[in-house]
């Protein structure tokens, strides 16, 4: 069936450096995405969101790039800093009434 | 301020136990959602609701039930015909219909942890 992968399950970074957590996507359909952070033991965050007639948004310190042509979506964090250790979700939405959730990426900021 | 509630935050289960997880919001959210999250796993869909007295079977329905008789709220009950219940439960609320429900951001509860005891 349709699904939202992650290349990589954990990715540890220095702090200052900046971050990229990648995500697949297979459904052709989709024209939304999303990316949230979730900390230990809490609810997920929304932190960016992107629609397929876009290639680039940028928020505070983040940005999402969204690729079409190969299905893939990524994250960017500048500056990473110790508050951004979360696990890291895409999501993907649009035709259905429904988002479908990748499986996470675990950030760890070094010292 | 706004936002979901979830409680209680930590819950048993004894053998043969139905339990019910509470969320409420007060976002004036038409739609809500229960996820499961198990660990290292992203999060699965068990039941959503689009409206008050309308909900929807997700991906992992069988052995939970929900209601929604109240826009602000939408408890699950966890069955006994559920096997496997030790998981994170997430509750999650969006706008509405409007523009369709994958097409905004969903805001989420802090969540329920249920065990076996």
């Amino acid at each position: 069936g349709e699904s939202v992968g992650l290349h990589l399950p954990t990715l540890s970074v220095q702090e200052g450096d900046n971050s990229i957590i990648n995500c697949a996507y297979s459904n052709s359909a989709s024209d939304y995405f999303i990316w949230y952070k979730q900390e230990s033991g809490k609810g997920p965050q929304f932190i960016i969101d992107i629609r397929s007639n876009m290639d680039k948004r940028q928020g505070q310190r983040v940005t999402v790039l969204l690729n079409k042509t190969v299905k893939h979506l990524s994250l960017q964090i500048a500056a990473t800093q110790p508050g951004d250790s979360a696990v890291y979700f895409c999501a993907e939405g649009g035709g259905a009434q429904k988002l479908v959730f990748g499986q996470g990426t675990r950030l760890t900021i070094n010292p | 301020d706004g936002g979901i509630t979830q409680s209680p935050k930590y819950l048993f289960r004894k053998e043969g136990q139905n339990v019910t997880l509470s969320c409420e919001q007060n976002l004036n959210h038409d739609a809500m959602y229960w996820y499961r999250q198990d660990p290292g796993q992203g999060l699965r869909l068990i039941y959503y609701s689009q409206i008050v007295n309308d909900f929807q079977k997700g991906d992992i329905a069988e052995g939970y039930s929900v209601s929604r008789e109240k826009k602000e709220s939408f408890p699950l009950t966890v069955t006994s015909a559920q096997k496997n219940p030790t998981a994170f439960y997430l509750c999650a609320s969006c706008p509405g219909p409007a523009g369709g429900l994958g097409n905004q951001p969903q805001h989420f509860g802090d969540g329920t942890r249920l065990s076996i005891l």
